[in-house]
């Protein structure tokens, strides 16, 4: 049972280009959760999403990051006209549907490690 | 925002000591859970508390909560090598995404 995949690994991009991250939840998981963490820091939320549909992307910037989760196919956490500020460890997580309430349990890939030159 | 923060930041000790890490947190909770990194990888999770519960065990792992105090701690007893890692509490409020501290970053000398 392959756990969170994300994917690439490392990513260096120039300014000015566009950066896709991709992640894959673990089976049977339909919420998927977009962390950034920056050295010695720990992670900030940026956007939650299930299937088709953005919950909630309160910790998104507004302009130039967006993301999906179509039905079919991985998430993906998309920077267009990368600064040397989004150099950062993305972690995508994701959850089963919640159970007892609200506990949310999360599954993390290994990240993507984006670095802008 | 930053929910939880840890204390210490970095905690060293010898293998077989037991580490003690905290984590305060500011507004009302469902539960708070504790979640371990590795360097360079991802978060995985360890324990899970109820705002209605006090101490969890699992294992060498044992955490309590003070809602009163808003407060909760990670208890790792004979601690080894191989728990060198950065510790992470997170708090969940509603329905509301996981909100992470700094973490306490754990060496264990062995």
């Amino acid at each position: 049972n392959a756990g969170v995949m994300q994917n690439p690994r490392h990513l260096v991009r120039r300014r000015g280009q566009e950066a896709r991250l991709r992640c894959s939840p673990m089976k049977g998981h339909s919420h998927v959760y977009w962390y950034r963490q920056l050295p010695e820091e720990g992670l900030k939320f940026m956007v939650y999403l299930q299937k088709e549909n953005i919950i909630d992307e309160s910790g998104m910037p507004k302009e130039r990051f967006s993301a999906e989760f179509p039905k079919e196919g991985p998430s993906i956490l998309r920077i267009q006209q990368v600064v040397r500020g989004d150099s950062a460890a993305y972690f995508c997580a994701s959850s089963p549907e919640a159970t007892g309430g609200f506990e949310k349990k999360l599954f993390f890939g290994s990240g993507t490690q984006l670095s802008v030159l | 925002s930053q929910q939880g923060e840890e204390d210490p930041q970095a905690l060293s000790i010898q293998e077989g000591e037991n580490a003690t890490m905290n984590c305060s947190y500011k507004t009302s909770i469902n539960n708070l859970q504790w979640y371990r990194q590795n360097s360079g990888r991802g978060l995985v999770h360890l324990i899970l508390i109820r705002s209605n519960e006090r101490e969890k065990h699992s294992g060498r792992l044992r955490v309590t909560l003070d809602t009163s105090k808003k407060s909760s701690s990670l208890l790792i007893t004979a601690s080894r090598a191989a728990d060198t890692a950065s510790y992470f509490c997170a708090t969940q409020s509603g329905n509301t995404p996981l909100v992470f501290g700094k973490g306490t970053r754990l060496s264990v000398i062995a």
